[in-house]
């Protein structure tokens, strides 16, 4: 089943201390993102990556890293998480960009990490 | 002054009715059109894309409309299952980075 699988899915933990957020897609996608979403503010990009090693800021990046070494992965790095940046997180993927979106513009997105920083 | 702008609504409407969301976006340089549908505590999926000649999916209508810088997304018959909330998304090249901007949603709830 073609999908996009992040893990954990609940994570409550404190200031300070470091977490990673995996995501996995089994597309075979080049291009690869992750968003916060917010209250009111709706869908924030952090950071989003065209292809393996090329990786690039979002709108909100302060705080966090990505690598992507991998062409299926996308971890999203919190080195040391503070309060604001309890959020619910969305890995997502679509295929090659050739200059552009897909054809349909279609995101997939992962289930989602609800994260909670103490 | 956000980059796509929605109504939160939310927008009570009984079943059978007709519902339209209006969505603007600022940058004129913006391409590509999309509406979202997002469950409560699910992630967003691809609703339809929004072409320049308006396009319908069956009870769904969306429409553009360049020189006004807004899209829009029409509900006809409203059945249960569509309550959720609405984005609306735009695919904004002029910086060079490929993103799609989503607006913060409209939310529908429809009422037996």
């Amino acid at each position: 089943e073609a999908q996009v699988t992040q893990n954990p899915r609940y994570l409550i933990t404190v200031t300070g201390k470091k977490l990673t957020v995996t995501c996995s897609q089994n597309m075979n996608h080049e291009y690869m993102s992750w968003y916060r979403q917010d209250p009111g503010l709706g869908l924030r990009q952090i950071y989003y990556s065209m292809n393996v090693e090329v990786t690039d800021k979002g709108d909100v990046p302060e705080g966090y890293k990505v690598s992507r070494k991998e062409k299926r992965n996308f971890p999203l790095i919190l080195e040391s998480p503070s309060p604001n940046q309890t959020s619910l997180y969305f890995c997502a993927s679509t295929p090659g960009l050739a200059g552009g979106f897909s054809n349909t513009g279609e995101l997939f997105f992962g289930e989602g990490s609800r994260l909670t920083v103490l | 002054r956000k980059e796509v702008e929605q109504d939160p609504g939310p927008f009570n409407v009984p079943e059978g009715a007709t519902v339209a969301f209006n969505c603007t976006y600022s940058n004129s340089a913006s391409q590509s059109f999309f509406w979202y549908r997002q469950d409560c505590r699910k992630e967003p999926k691809l609703l339809m894309s929004v072409y320049s000649s308006g396009n319908e999916d069956g009870r769904f209508t969306a429409q553009l409309n360049r020189a006004s810088q807004y899209i829009s997304l029409l509900i006809r018959d409203s059945k249960l299952s569509d309550s959720a909330t609405y984005l609306c998304v735009v695919n904004i090249r002029d910086t060079g980075r490929r993103a799609l901007t989503f607006g913060s949603g409209t939310r529908l709830q429809v009422q037996p």
